[in-house]
Order: structure tokens, then sequence, then C-alpha cells
């Protein structure tokens, strides 16, 4: 069983710049979650894909879009990078969709670093 | 004030003792609790996953949940040098969109051989 992977490790960008981040859930998971973990503090959910459309959102700007392609992976997007956005990127996939159970696996995580 | 609150630690044991960690919350709407273990520079791990009140143990982990006084617990027996790591709580709420977890800020855990 192949579990969560992101894609790329880490990155460096600009001020301004725009990013795509990926995620491959793990099999058998149709549902994609994305958060944003600071140094030292606890993972902030960004938002939820589910069946390829967006099933929830924490209080991110709308410049954090994300997509779910058929096969259930997924793409965070960031535009007009900040450097408050700098921060390690988890993708976690869980097993249901809309239902209340919980357990979301997460994968290694991309380290964006904005200058 | 946050939704869910944890001691950030560090938390510093010798091996072999007994690690006790825990999380307060204030959404009663919380129904499923979580322990995550995260190592430096890492993904979170999941390591133990509850449903509403009560015990649940899975080799030298046990998770408790007490929604009456939102409080909910992870215990490490024989704790070893390699569960160093900061652990992370999660809560969801039954049902609803997003499923999203809220997490604690996650206590640093050292444990000195």
């Amino acid at each position: 069983e192949t579990g969560v992977t992101q894609s790329p490790t880490h990155l460096i960008k600009t001020r301004g710049q725009q990013v795509t981040l990926r995620c491959s859930s793990q099999s058998g998971h149709n549902t994609v979650s994305w958060y944003q973990q600071a140094l030292g503090q606890g993972p902030q959910f960004i938002f939820q894909y589910y069946r390829e459309e967006e099933n929830g959102r924490g209080n991110f700007p709308p410049r954090f879009s994300g997509l779910q392609f058929p096969n259930y992976s997924s793409e965070l997007n960031v535009n007009a990078l900040e450097l408050d956005d700098s921060a390690l990127y988890l993708c976690a996939s869980s097993p249901r969709g809309t239902s209340g159970s919980g357990e979301q696996y997460f994968g290694p995580g991309t380290r964006l670093t904005v200058t | 004030q946050k939704e869910v609150e944890q001691d950030p630690g560090p938390l510093s044991v010798p091996e072999g003792a007994i690690v006790s960690l825990n999380c307060t919350y204030s959404n009663s709407a919380f129904q499923y609790f979580m322990w995550y273990r995260q190592y430096s520079r890492k993904g979170p791990e999941l390591l133990m996953y509850t449903y509403s009140s009560g015990n649940k143990e899975d080799g030298r982990f046990t998770a408790q949940v007490d929604k009456s006084s939102k409080y909910i617990s992870l215990f490490i027996r024989d704790s070893q040098p390699s569960d160093s790591a900061t652990y992370l709580c999660a809560m969801n709420k039954a049902g609803g969109a997003g499923n999203k977890l809220t997490f604690g800020g996650g206590t640093r855990v050292l444990v000195k051989p």
C-alpha cells in the first residue's frame, strides 16, 4: 500500500510569485485535505477536496486554491506569495467523503520558504 | 482562546518512564479524537484514533477521552529515545462539510537514555 506522497520536498520562492504543490493520496482514499503548519505550531486546515470539488475551507484567503483530479491526486496553488506563507504544507488523505470519521493520513510535507 | 489547548513542553523523561500528554478543548461538537507523532521536519503520523469518550489501548500507547471534562490524554509506557518527537492532538466534528481536523499546538517530548 502506497502512502501519501508530496512534491516537491522543499522550494524557495520570492514574494509575489505563484507556487503549485502536488499530492498523491494513499491508495483507496478519495478525500484530500491541505494544511499549513508554521514553525512551532499545529497544522491549520486550508481546504478539503472530495469528488473533485472543494468540500470545506478554513480561514485562508482566495489566493489559496486547489484542484482534485479523477485519480484523487490534488494540487494546492498559492498566488501572490507573502512572507507569512513560509511554512510546511501538508497533504492528508482519508478513505471517506463527507461522513464524520476523522482519521487522516499525512504526507511528508512541502517546506515553502518565501523571501 | 484557541479551540484546542496543548502544553508546548518540552517534556523531558528518562528512558522507561511513562509519558503523559493531554489536551483540553472548548467545542463540545468534537466527536473524534486523534493523536499524531511528528518528527522534526516530517509529516504527522497517526498514532491513535478514538470516537467519543472512553479508553483505547494499542501496544505501549493508551488514549483516553473524557468528553464531560473536554479533556483527552495519551500515555506512552516504557518510553524509548525513539519516542522523542512532537505529539499533536487533533479533533473532528461529526458530520458537516470539510471534516477538518483542529489541532493543538503540539507537545515536544524528549526521552533521555
